[in-house]
């Protein structure tokens, strides 16, 4: 399982921007990918998830809205995109497969395999 | 601002078993599984222990991790230099209906 994700960016603020996941060695379309942020010297904050399978996504109340997860299963590659960055938005973004496994007592929920990461840099 | 806490520190000379804490609640931990990832400086997270006390294959078994109620923790026995990183707890929240992390702490080996 490999997730090789894009590189750095440096925007301005108002500015739009699609970064990527690229996944190989599994079914892409068997897995949901997830994002998660940190922002320089905090902690990890998640995102998201989106099923590469039919594109079902859930997103955490705190990034409703504010970014947009999807996948292109032809390239097995996962996108998160913002239409209007703010400063605010400065932050490593990870991208991880999730694993789901369903059994009478309880659902377990991980991350995996994690990309290596894409920097984005928001300033004017 | 996370609902699940850390320490945000904690040390210890090289053999020592370090422990870490980490307290949620009823619609967190007390409700779901709880996972342990590892983040070395300048690096990715990685999975560390998953369903509370499994460990992936390649994962040392001087890392152990237990639950009990709205609580989990991690121990590192034998810590070694190697451990020096940050470690974050997670688990699935049924309220917000999403993975929560926890604060996070930082390993110091001395």
């Amino acid at each position: 399982v490999q997730l090789v994700q894009s590189g750095a960016e440096v925007k301005k603020p108002g500015e739009s921007l699609k970064i990527s996941c690229k996944a190989s060695g599994y079914n892409f379309t068997n897995y949901w990918i997830g994002w998660v942020r940190q922002m320089p010297g905090k902690g990890l904050d998640w995102m998201g998830i989106i099923y590469a399978g039919d594109s079902d996504t859930r997103h955490s109340p705190s990034f409703q809205g504010q970014v947009t997860m999807s996948v292109d299963k032809s390239i097995t590659t996962a996108y998160l995109q913002w239409s209007s960055l703010k400063a605010s938005d400065t932050a490593m973004y990870y991208c991880a497969r999730l694993i789901v496994s369903f059994s009478t007592v309880t659902t377990r929920r991980y991350f995996d395999s994690w990309g290596q990461g894409t920097l984005v840099t928001v300033s004017s | 601002q996370s609902v699940v806490t850390q320490p945000p520190s904690a040390s210890g000379t090289p053999g020592q078993r370090v422990t870490i804490s980490c307290s949620g609640s009823s619609s967190n931990i007390g409700s779901n599984p709880v996972n342990w990832y590892q983040q070395l400086p300048g690096t990715a997270p990685n999975l560390l222990i998953y369903d509370n006390n499994q460990r992936p294959s390649g994962v040392p078994d001087r890392f152990s991790g237990s639950k009990s109620g709205t609580s989990a923790s991690l121990a590192i026995s034998g810590l070694q230099s190697e451990d020096e990183a940050d470690y974050y707890c997670a688990a699935w929240d049924d309220s917000l209906k999403g993975d929560v992390f926890g604060t996070g702490t930082k390993v110091t080996v001395l």
